[in-house]
């Protein structure tokens, strides 16, 4: 049974970038898509981006500019880093998997980690 | 728009059935999945692919299409089925796209 474990700081600043990673334990990245997710009160889930094992990406539009999803298939990893974080950027982060095949599910999710932006 | 409509909550007593609907001009040419979140918890897959049941997931759960709206149904509601519902589908330039959510309330 695969699991995913988000870790990273749980406090920022405002204007900082934060970089949370996410490790894969279980199985292979490969044959996936890599997903993080956020949620926040006033947004729900809110889909940021993927990655795949060859770090092939794909980013939600309202983020792009913001993003970069990277990968480290040695250390069955993936990270995600959101610059010039906001206080709208507050929210539980989650990693999930998704089957690359057309509108597959996330099928498995990290229990998540809440990043809290401050001034 | 990409935005998946779905009521903010919906209540239901014990033993009853409970239906949550998520609405989208264009969602009958969308594959659809159905998310059971608990308080504190991450997201949990109820149904996929409309109207498919992830193995552990009770067969009081069921899942239906139609053109707009696609629709999640919980037979003989279990205190235990108390949690957000959201769904869920991928659009084609915008990637994953999640509706507003549903907190189902067993009385």
């Amino acid at each position: 049974q695969v699991q995913l474990q988000e870790s990273g700081p749980g406090l920022m600043k405002l204007s900082e970038t934060l970089s949370l990673t996410c490790t894969v334990s279980g199985g292979s990245l490969s044959n996936y898509h890599w997903s993080w997710i956020r949620q926040s009160p006033g947004r729900g889930l809110e889909w940021i981006g993927y990655i795949y094992s060859n770090g092939r990406t794909n980013y939600n539009p309202s983020l792009k500019s913001r993003v970069t999803i990277s990968v480290d298939t040695s250390k069955n990893q993936f990270s995600l880093k959101l610059s010039s974080v906001t206080a709208a950027d507050t929210a539980v982060y989650y990693c999930a998997r998704e089957m690359v095949a057309v509108g597959s599910p996330f099928d498995s999710w990290g229990r998540g980690i809440l990043v809290t932006v401050s001034s | 728009s990409s935005v998946l409509t779905q009521p903010p909550s919906v209540s239901v007593a014990p033993g009853k059935t409970a239906t949550i609907t998520c609405g989208r001009s264009d969602i009958g040419d969308k594959s659809v999945h159905w998310y059971q979140q608990r308080p504190g918890q991450a997201p949990v897959v109820v149904m996929y692919y409309d109207t498919d049941r992830p193995s552990g997931i009770p067969e009081r759960f069921s899942g239906s299409k139609s053109a707009n709206t696609a629709t999640l149904t919980i037979s003989r509601v279990e205190a235990g089925d108390e949690a957000d519902y959201y769904c869920q589908v991928w659009d084609s330039g915008v990637g994953g796209v999640f509706g507003g959510g549903t907190k189902l309330t067993v009385l």
